[in-house]
């Protein structure tokens, strides 16, 4: 299956700090790039999508850009709290409607 | 808000036995995908179901089987379960295939000795 892989597993960044989470990808098809949190013990949440006709998508206090020649997603998280501490995924869909995560990467947040 | 709903939340099984899981989506949304993540990984794309009919299919070992009934629960039966079975099995939903926003339940926690 098409791979969606993270660069770094795991980041410490400072509270207040703003916190950049990568992401590359292989399949150049599909159709939306999504970003998840996942909390210790809880499912996935979604925290925001960007088309693969997109550059850009801003949300409130995340920015999620897309760079489709290096094939490249990234995670802006602005003013980082302690409550953003979580696993994060990029996945992908395909144009066949199904989902592919990639490796997570670990946020912490340093009070 | 009413979230999606998974039991059990914990089972433990012997090997070579089955298992039933359950999920109950968010009420008025027609699409469930089941996914399985074992310890530290990802969670992988098991099955998906649309408005009663199976939608798309991932990496789910034949040994597994899903359906989604009329009132849009779905249930995912896993026979001759494996030690590499054990993982957390999440269910989650969506208003409809189109929508990537997927709401994910708590999971269940499946452990086979």
């Amino acid at each position: 299956g098409e791979s969606v892989g993270l660069h770094l597993p795991t980041l410490s960044v400072q509270e207040g700090d703003n916190s950049i989470i990568n992401c590359a990808y292989s399949n150049s098809a599909s159709d939306y790039f999504i970003w998840y949190k996942q909390e210790s013990g809880k499912g996935p949440q979604f925290i925001i999508d960007i088309r693969s006709n997109m550059d850009k998508r801003q949300g409130q206090r995340v920015t999620v850009l897309l760079n489709k020649t290096v094939k490249h997603l990234s995670l802006q998280i602005a003013a980082t709290q302690p409550g953003d501490s979580a696993v994060y995924f990029c996945a992908e869909r395909d144009t066949g409607n199904q989902f592919y995560f990639g490796t997570g990467t670990s946020l912490t947040v340093i009070p | 808000a009413a979230g999606v709903i998974q039991s059990p939340r914990h089972l433990i099984k012997e090997k070579r036995e089955t298992a039933t899981l359950k999920c109950y989506p968010i009420p008025r949304h027609d699409t469930v995908y089941w996914y399985q993540q074992g310890p530290g990984q990802d969670p992988q794309f098991l099955i998906s179901f649309y408005e009663k009919m199976q939608s798309d299919k991932g990496s789910i070992p034949d040994r597994f089987s899903a359906q989604q009934f009329s009132d849009y629960h779905s249930e995912l039966n896993m026979s001759s379960l494996e030690l590499g079975d054990s993982a957390l099995y999440f269910c989650a939903s969506s208003l409809s295939p189109g929508e990537n926003e997927q709401f994910f339940g708590p999971g269940t926690r499946l452990t086979v000795l």
